[in-house]
């Protein structure tokens, strides 16, 4: 079964820098997403992507981040300049088509850790 | 906005035991999607279920049923029979049904952690 891949699964960061975390959605999938899980706590929505275009971005996303689909299938979240407090698991998720009852299908999630 | 409440912080059952993760939503829309989704200690999300608002029939799925009741907002969630691998972290999530075109996101819950021993 096709499956969303992320890489790396770790990713230990000094405070500071830049990062690069990145998704392989499954392959006819049309809309994109990264959802973070701080350690113990929810799941929060980040930036969704549809049409080449951000459709949709939460409070958390702020100039710090950026999300690119550079070709055809990868899906990039970029933080430019890591804080501590971006220490968390970072989900990418892609779903289908049009209709919103279609789930979300998540990847493994990489763990960042800033230090 | 958009808030999902899932009350139930951790639950501990024996195996075999039958289990429910409540659930219980808020949005102002008339039309949504619910969804539960599960976290096994090794960290992935794994889609379980959906439901659309507008259909209240609850259903059975092999050991998983739910429950949605929409005059009460809740989206519960039953599994029979536990057994030790379903110990996870369990998540309900709300979308909007947005327009065509947009990329509705996913609200989540707080999450029930279900402990299930032998």
């Amino acid at each position: 079964e096709p499956e969303v891949t992320q890489t790396p699964s770790h990713q230990v960061t000094q405070m500071g820098q830049e990062v690069i975390l990145r998704c392989v959605p499954i392959s006819n999938h049309l809309y994109f997403y990264w959802y973070r899980q701080i350690l113990g706590q929810k799941v929060e929505f980040l930036v969704s992507f549809y049409n080449n275009e951000i459709s949709e971005k939460s409070e958390i996303f702020d100039d710090q981040f950026s999300v690119e689909r550079p070709d055809g299938s990868n899906f990039t979240l970029k933080i430019r300049s890591t804080k501590l407090e971006d220490s968390a698991m970072y989900f990418c998720a892609s779903r289908e088509g049009l209709n919103s009852n279609q789930p979300q299908h998540f990847g493994d999630g990489t763990r960042l850790s800033i230090l | 906005a958009q808030k999902v409440t899932q009350a139930q912080t951790e639950i501990s059952v024996v195996e075999k035991e039958d289990v429910t993760l409540d659930c219980v939503y808020e949005t102002r829309d008339t039309t949504y999607y619910l969804f539960w989704y599960k976290q096994p200690p090794s960290g992935e999300l794994v889609f379980l279920i959906r439901r659309n608002s507008f259909d209240e029939q609850n259903e059975i799925s092999g050991r998983y049923s739910w429950n949605f009741q929409k005059s009460t907002s809740s989206f519960n969630f039953t599994i029979t029979a536990s057994q030790v691998v379903d110990s996870a972290v369990y998540f309900c999530a709300l979308s909007e049904a947005l327009n065509t075109g947009t990329a509705s996101k996913l609200t989540f819950g707080t999450g029930t952690r279900l402990q299930v021993t032998l």
